[in-house]
């Protein structure tokens, strides 16, 4: 099992462009998520989704947009970059319910800086 | 608002020593904890949990404590390796139905163990 893949492992944006975090596992997890990591403020939850066809927003859902049309990939869109969007991004995958869908499993994370 | 904090941005041990990482929170909803490791350039991997109907949970050389009265938990490493020298994050989820696969993490603590 390659896991949780992400790509890419590094990104620079110009301010305003748009561009897709891809986002696949082949662990046939249910539940998916998009986290990002900025220093100082550890992890922060930006959209999850519970299933194929399900999406909802975390905590900082803004400037981000999700869709989940299979179970294996859930890609991240940036709309419209800003500077503010520069971080590490982390998708992690679970399985459904009870204390396993609390054990995430993560990427390795994608770079984006934004200028 | 930071509902898990981890107040010690940093702490340094020697081998074979013990390491006592802590870590508060705010949510009285929150029911479910754990404590992921992360080493540079890769993501976040799990290392232990807890439910909030026990107060320590125990795997090898790693222990969880958990106070709810207090609302802080802590991780013990008995005895500390040069290994374990990673960031550790504390994350927090609320009781099952729309919480599954919803963390929320604090700042992150850099663990060094020295040789």
């Amino acid at each position: 099992n390659a896991g949780v893949t992400q790509t890419p492992k590094f990104q620079v944006l110009k301010t305003g462009q748009s561009m897709t975090l891809q986002c696949a596992q082949d662990m046939n997890h249910e539940y998916m998520s998009w986290y990002r990591q900025d220093p100082g403020m550890g992890l922060r939850l930006i959209h999850y989704s519970v299933g194929a066809g399900i999406t909802d927003q975390g905590e900082v859902p803004n400037g981000y947009n999700v869709s989940r049309s299979t179970t294996e990939d859930f890609p991240l869109r940036l709309l419209s970059a800003a500077p503010s969007q520069t971080s590490v991004y982390f998708c992690a995958s679970s399985l459904r319910g009870g204390k396993s869908s609390y054990e995430q499993y993560f990427g390795p994370g994608t770079r984006l800086t934004v200028t | 608002d930071q509902q898990v904090k981890q107040n010690s941005p940093s702490l340094s041990v020697q081998e074979g020593r013990i390491s006592i990482l802590n870590c508060d929170y705010t949510n009285s909803m929150f029911d479910y904890f754990l404590w992921y490791k992360k080493y540079p350039a890769e993501g976040p991997t799990f290392l232990i949990s807890i439910s909030s109907i026990k107060d320590k949970n125990e795997d090898g050389r790693f222990t969880v404590f958990l106070n709810k009265s207090a609302k802080h938990l802590s991780l013990h490493i008995v005895p500390s390796q040069p290994g374990d020298s990673a960031v550790y994050f504390c994350a927090a989820s609320g009781a099952g139905g729309t919480s599954y696969g919803k963390l929320t993490f604090g700042q992150g603590t850099i663990l060094t163990v020295h040789p």
